[in-house]
C-alpha cells in the first residue's frame, strides 16, 4: 500500500514570495490533515479536511495560508506571502476514519521542508 | 484546552539498556493517548495508542506504555534499546468525541551510544 505522498520535499524561498505544497493521501482515506512542525517543536495542526470539506481550520493563519481539497483526494497548501517564521516542515497526514470513528491514528507523509530567507 | 508535556528534550542511553520517556498530559475527560516516532527526514509513525481498558499497552518495535490516570502520565518504555531506535519521539493527546485532532508534545530526541 502506497503511503502519503508529499512534494516538494524541500523548498527555499525569500520572504514575501509564495509557495505551494501538495499532498496525496493513502487511497480511500477520507480525512486529511496539514500540520506545521517548527524546528524543536511538535507538530501543530493547521487544517483538517473530511472528504472535501473543512472540519477545523481554527489555527490556520488565513491572512497568508490557504488550503484546498477540491475532489476529496489530494490537497494543496499555499502560503502567500511567506514570512521568516513560516520556516518549518509541513506534514500531511491521513486516516481512513471519519467523524465519530476518527480516533486519531494517523499516517504521515515525509513532509515538505520550507526555508524562508 | 488539551496539552502535552515531554519534560526531557534529549536522552542518551547505551545500546541494550532500558528506556523510559516521560509524557504528562492535560485533558478534561478520558483522553486518547498516542506515541509517535520520527526518524530523521521521515514522517511520524504510530508506535502505540491507548483508548480504554488495560492501562499497559503494547506497540510496535517492542515498545510499551502505561497510562496512569492519577499522575496524568503516559510514559513510554522499552526493556532493551537498539541502535535503530535513535529518533525523535512524540507523545500526543486527543479526545474521544470523534473527528480527532491531536495535540503533540515538543518531543524527546533519543540518542543511542554503542
Amino acid at each position: 500500500e502506497a503511503g502519503v505522498a508529499q512534494s516538494p520535499r524541500y523548498k527555499i524561498i525569500e520572504k514575501r514570495q509564495s509557495v505551494a505544497f501538495w499532498c496525496n493521501p493513502i487511497s480511500g482515506h477520507a480525512t486529511l490533515y496539514w500540520y506545521q512542525q517548527i524546528l524543536g517543536q511538535g507538530p501543530k495542526l493547521l487544517i483538517q479536511f473530511q472528504n472535501n470539506g473543512v472540519v477545523d481550520d481554527s489555527q490556520l493563519p488565513k491572512d497568508r495560508f490557504s488550503a484546498e481539497r477540491l475532489k476529496g483526494v489530494d490537497s494543496t497548501l499555499k502560503i502567500q506571502p511567506a514570512k521568516l517564521e513560516d520556516s518549518a516542515v509541513y506534514l500531511c497526514a491521513s486516516t481512513n476514519k471519519a467523524g465519530r470513528w476518527n480516533t486519531g491514528e494517523l499516517f504521515f507523509g515525509e513532509g515538505s521542508r520550507l526555508t524562508v530567507l | 484546552a488539551q496539552s502535552v508535556t515531554q519534560p526531557d528534550i534529549h536522552i542518551t542511553v547505551s545500546e541494550g539498556a532500558s528506556l523510559e520517556l516521560r509524557c504528562n498530559y492535560s485533558y478534561g475527560a478520558t483522553p486518547y493517548l498516542f506515541w509517535y516516532v520520527q526518524s530523521p527526514g521521515q514522517g511520524l509513525q504510530l508506535l502505540l495508542k491507548y483508548f480504554s481498558g488495560d492501562t499497559l499497552v503494547q506497540g510496535i518495535k517492542g515498545f510499551e506504555a502505561e497510562f496512569k490516570r492519577s499522575q496524568s502520565s503516559f510514559n513510554l518504555r522499552k526493556p532493551s534499546v537498539h541502535w535503530s531506535d535513535a529518533a525523535e519521539y512524540f507523545c500526543a493527546v486527543g479526545g474521544n468525541f470523534g473527528n480527532e485532532k491531536l495535540t503533540f508534545g515538543t518531543g524527546t530526541r533519543l540518542t543511542i551510544i554503542p
